[in-house]
């Protein structure tokens, strides 16, 4: 079955502490993405990467990083979380022709 | 630069009515356009694309969305409410040629019996 997978799905930390959420994808894209979802803020882009070893900022990157060393895996690593990093969080991927996203089922996070 | 807007961050209708969601957006290439469900506590799911093909769009679960040039809308339709659909509906637009998704802020629906 086609599918991006998170983990993990729910996440509570202390402000500090660093944490890695791991996405990985089977449909072998090229560009996977990272969001983070809000209320009343909708889906704002953190990271995506356009390819193995290539990766760029999104609207709000401030306090995250990202790496891609193979097509199917692009984690996302919170060094220093902070309480305003409590969201859910999306991985995707796409295709390219046309360029459809798809999701993984999305991550938890409570930073205290 | 472009934009997604979504008229109502909240919509109610009752069991067997028309579902109407509206998006309007805004492009300087030619868009490709997307609606995405929520159901709570779930990831994002592809409803219907539109790819500059037909622009009357049939997507899953009986939705349908047709894209209009002329008033740079995408409204997504369904002509009988069930309960099942009750879900935030996300917009969403790409230029052609690009990855890059730009959403609009949501539209949550809700059906009552």
């Amino acid at each position: 079955e086609a599918q991006v997978t998170q983990n993990p799905r729910y996440l509570i930390t202390v402000t500090g502490k660093k944490l890695t959420v791991t996405c990985s994808q089977n449909m072998n894209h090229e560009y996977m993405s990272w969001y983070r979802q809000d209320p009343g803020l909708g889906l704002r882009q953190i990271y995506y990467s356009m390819n193995v070893e290539v990766t760029d900022k999104g609207d709000v990157p401030e306090g995250y990083k990202v790496s891609r060393k193979e097509k199917r895996n692009f984690p996302l690593i919170l060094e220093s979380p902070s309480p305003n990093q409590t969201s859910l969080y999306f991985c995707a991927s796409s295709s390219w022709d046309p360029p459809v996203q798809y999701f993984g089922p999305g991550t938890r996070l409570t930073v205290t | 630069a472009q934009s997604v807007t979504q008229l109502g961050s909240h919509v109610s209708v009752s069991e067997g009515a028309l579902v109407l969601l509206r998006c309007n957006y805004s492009s300087s290439v030619p868009p490709y356009l997307f609606w995405y469900v929520q159901y709570p506590n779930q990831g994002l799911q592809l409803l219907l694309k539109y790819t500059s093909a037909a622009t009357l769009v049939k997507g899953i679960n009986g939705f349908e969305a047709e894209f209009k040039k002329s008033e740079t809308s995408f409204h997504l339709t369904k002509p009988s409410a069930h309960m099942s659909d009750a879900a935030e509906y996300f917009c969403a637009l790409s230029g052609a040629g690009s990855y890059q998704l730009t959403f609009g802020k949501g539209t949550k629906l809700s059906v009552i019996p």
